[in-house]
């Protein structure tokens, strides 16, 4: 069966301080794999998205990265982090863009 | 953007029967998700709606009209379980022929004893 794991599950970072989240998929091959941002009070926006190794599409620009070094691997990075980036961080995946996306835990990052 | 939108926030009483609305714009329209998500957690799917009319899954039902940019998620015999986040999400179709799943902010159930 397929699983997808995020971490750390959990952040409290300072503002300008660097980020690195790291999502993992298990069980399926050449996944489409999406970070969202879930803000108090907003809904899912999606950050980015890629089709596969290498292939990343942006959806809103931000001081956000992000890289997919190996095929179930999707990170999510910053140089210097902002208070806007506070939130609920989620990966998620699919195999066919267009059908159902299975979420991962999530991350929660608090910047002071 | 698409703009989808549902309320904000819905009580309803345990045992009872609720229905949450959606609505978004039919341009490039291509499909509608409803996903679950409870405090603190992912969200999970429920639902996916491509043709008009009701789709039944236990005590969870979908609506979709694709004629009026509506849908509506109805939930029977409501348990406290039943209290999280509702997302609706509608999948669109661009111009460049790449798929762009949108969500509305959520509607908070409180399920009350």
């Amino acid at each position: 069966s397929q699983t997808i794991h995020q971490w750390p599950a959990t952040l409290v970072q300072p503002v300008g301080s660097p980020l690195s989240l790291e999502c993992t998929v298990e069980g399926t091959s050449n996944p489409n794999l999406y970070w969202y941002r879930q803000a108090a009070g907003r809904g899912l926006q999606l950050l980015f998205y890629s089709v596969g190794i290498g292939q990343i599409s942006s959806e809103v620009p931000q001081n956000l990265s992000a890289s997919r070094p190996q095929d179930r691997q999707f990170i999510l990075s910053s140089k210097k982090l902002l208070l806007s980036d506070s939130g609920f961080y989620l990966c998620a995946w699919d195999v066919q863009a267009g059908g159902e996306q299975f979420f991962g835990p999530g991350t929660r990052l608090t910047v002071l | 953007g698409q703009n989808i939108d549902q309320p904000t926030e819905m009580t309803a009483t345990e045992g009872a029967i609720v229905q949450i609305n959606c609505t978004y714009q039919t341009s490039g329209f291509n499909g509608l998700f409803w996903y679950q998500q409870h405090a603190g957690e992912a969200p999970t799917f429920l639902s996916y709606n491509v043709l008009d009319g009701l789709e039944e899954k236990g005590r969870f039902s979908s609506f979709l009209s694709r004629s009026k940019g509506y849908s509506y998620l109805l939930l029977k015999e409501l348990q406290m379980k039943d209290s999280a986040s509702y997302l609706c999400a509608a999948l669109f179709l661009s111009g460049a022929g790449s798929y762009q799943l949108t969500f509305g902010k959520g509607t908070k159930l409180s399920v009350i004893p």
